[in-house]
């Protein structure tokens, strides 16, 4: 099983809004990640977590928050976006981070930022 | 700077026939190498993958091959099914080198069409 789930899978927000998307694997990966894919573009690394500590941050902006409460859960709140922030938002995990590993990724949350 | 290259946006093919996605790298640092694929507003699913102690790793249609010396690798899907239809991304990380670390370097992707 390499299942990675997101919800909700459609998201519509406004610019004062606050909201989170979550992200949950069972595989017992310790490495979790989040991506940004714009249209017709390959996907963005935003944030790498490895044993529940963030160990990559790609100078994301603050109004993108993650949070790793347990090694399963991965969740990015969001908070004050801009409409230019809409975009596919995937999750991704894999065994460890570095070395010769695999990530898999869930099936997107898409963010309309209006 | 481009660190991973597909240079072909797109690739039209007919069933039954072979489709070759080619992908070309700089970073001679980086040693295992992915290929996904992607529908729309979907997330990429991962296909197969070599490793850069080796030139051929092959699963069922899927044969990726790997050429370091000329920084190239392939997937070759034989026969090619409309259900292959989607965008490929080839992927790249440098492992323990360097600070990547195992993050990802992705190409811009190329749509294949596979027609009946």
């Amino acid at each position: 099983d390499t299942e990675v789930t997101q919800t909700p899978k459609h998201l519509v927000m406004g610019m004062t809004n606050k909201k989170s998307l979550k992200c949950e694997q069972h595989m017992g990966h310790r490495a979790m990640y989040w991506y940004k894919q714009k249209a017709k573009k390959p996907p963005e690394l935003m944030f790498v977590y490895s044993y529940e500590k963030l160990s990559i941050n790609e100078s994301v902006p603050s109004r993108f928050s993650p949070e790793c409460p347990n090694s399963s859960l991965l969740n990015l709140h969001l908070h004050a976006l801009q409409p230019e922030d809409s975009a596919l938002y995937l999750c991704a995990s894999s065994q460890s981070f570095g070395g010769v590993v695999t990530q898999y990724f869930g099936p997107g949350t898409r963010l309309l930022v209006l | 700077d481009q660190q991973v290259k597909q240079n072909s946006p797109s690739l039209s093919v007919q069933e039954g026939r072979i489709s070759i996605l080619n992908c070309d790298y700089t970073n001679s640092m980086f040693d295992y190498f992915l290929w996904y694929k992607k529908y729309p507003a979907e997330g990429p699913t991962f296909l197969i993958s070599i490793s850069s102690i080796k030139d051929k790793n092959e699963d069922g249609r899927f044969t990726v091959f790997l050429n370091k010396s000329a920084k190239h690798l392939s997937l070759h899907i034989v026969p090619s099914q409309p259900g292959d239809s989607a965008v490929y991304f080839c992927a790249a990380s440098a492992g323990w080198y360097g600070g990547s670390q195992g993050n990802l370097i992705f190409g811009k992707g190329t749509k294949l069409s596979v027609k009946p």
